[in-house]
């Protein structure tokens, strides 16, 4: 089993629409979890971090985690074509690792 | 723009043999980790390193080795490659415990 699991997609919304990003995770001691967005041929950037259960807004993206669930989504809201990217799910795991998963393509139609 | 260089970006190499990929952290950073990315796939973690020790090794042969300097700067060896190793190498750095990585644009590697 992964450490972490994500829906590869691809994932199509048109501009304007709202973006839901699913994220389930094996390790239940997990306590941090994060979003990275990649562009193709590019490298990561932290989009968001949750550590607590319950929703986390920051700007048009809100992160949601359910630790009962092992479970953390990525919403985004009013999606605009520069937000077609990769977008990778991570949860911090003991050893000072990073766990990703395989990442959900996402292209915003214009 | 992280501040996190890597060298080379691209590089051809055979099977069997060996490579050493370098980066530079961000300034003020203390900790650096080096990922594989292959394609199609999500990184996965090799290992961190923090004042200049190995603090963190995920599942990868020894073959897979690396050194942090004094300067935070990093290098990753691999010996005796294989076809598998290739892939993107991302560097990141980020301060010891924080959850934010920084990461450089990678070194992609051909292995032949």
């Amino acid at each position: 089993q992964k450490e972490v699991e994500q829906n590869s997609g691809p994932l199509s919304v048109p501009e304007g629409a709202i973006a839901s990003l699913n994220c389930t995770y094996s390790d239940r001691g997990s306590q941090s979890f994060f979003w990275y967005r990649q562009y193709s041929g590019k490298s990561p950037e932290l989009i968001m971090f949750i550590y607590s259960n319950g929703d986390k807004e920051d700007g048009r993206f809100t992160a949601q985690l359910n630790k009962a669930s092992q479970y953390v989504s990525l919403l985004i809201r009013d999606s605009q074509p520069s937000d077609s990217a990769t977008y990778l799910c991570a949860v911090r795991g003991t050893g000072n690792q990073f766990y990703f998963g395989t990442g959900t393509s996402l292209t915003v139609i214009p | 723009e992280t501040g996190v260089t890597q060298s080379p970006t691209h590089l051809i190499k055979t099977r069997g043999q060996q490579v050493t990929l370098r980066c530079s952290s961000q300034s003020g950073h203390n900790t650096v980790s080096w990922y594989q990315q292959a394609l199609g796939q999500g990184p996965q973690f090799i290992f961190q390193y923090y004042r200049e020790e190995e603090n963190g090794r995920g599942n990868f042969p020894p073959r897979f080795s690396g050194l942090q300097f004094p300067n935070y700067s990093s290098e990753l060896n691999v010996n005796a490659l294989e076809l598998d190793d290739s892939a993107l190498y991302l560097c990141a750095s980020s301060f010891l415990g924080s959850g934010e990585l920084f990461f450089g644009e990678g070194s992609r590697l051909t292995v032949l």
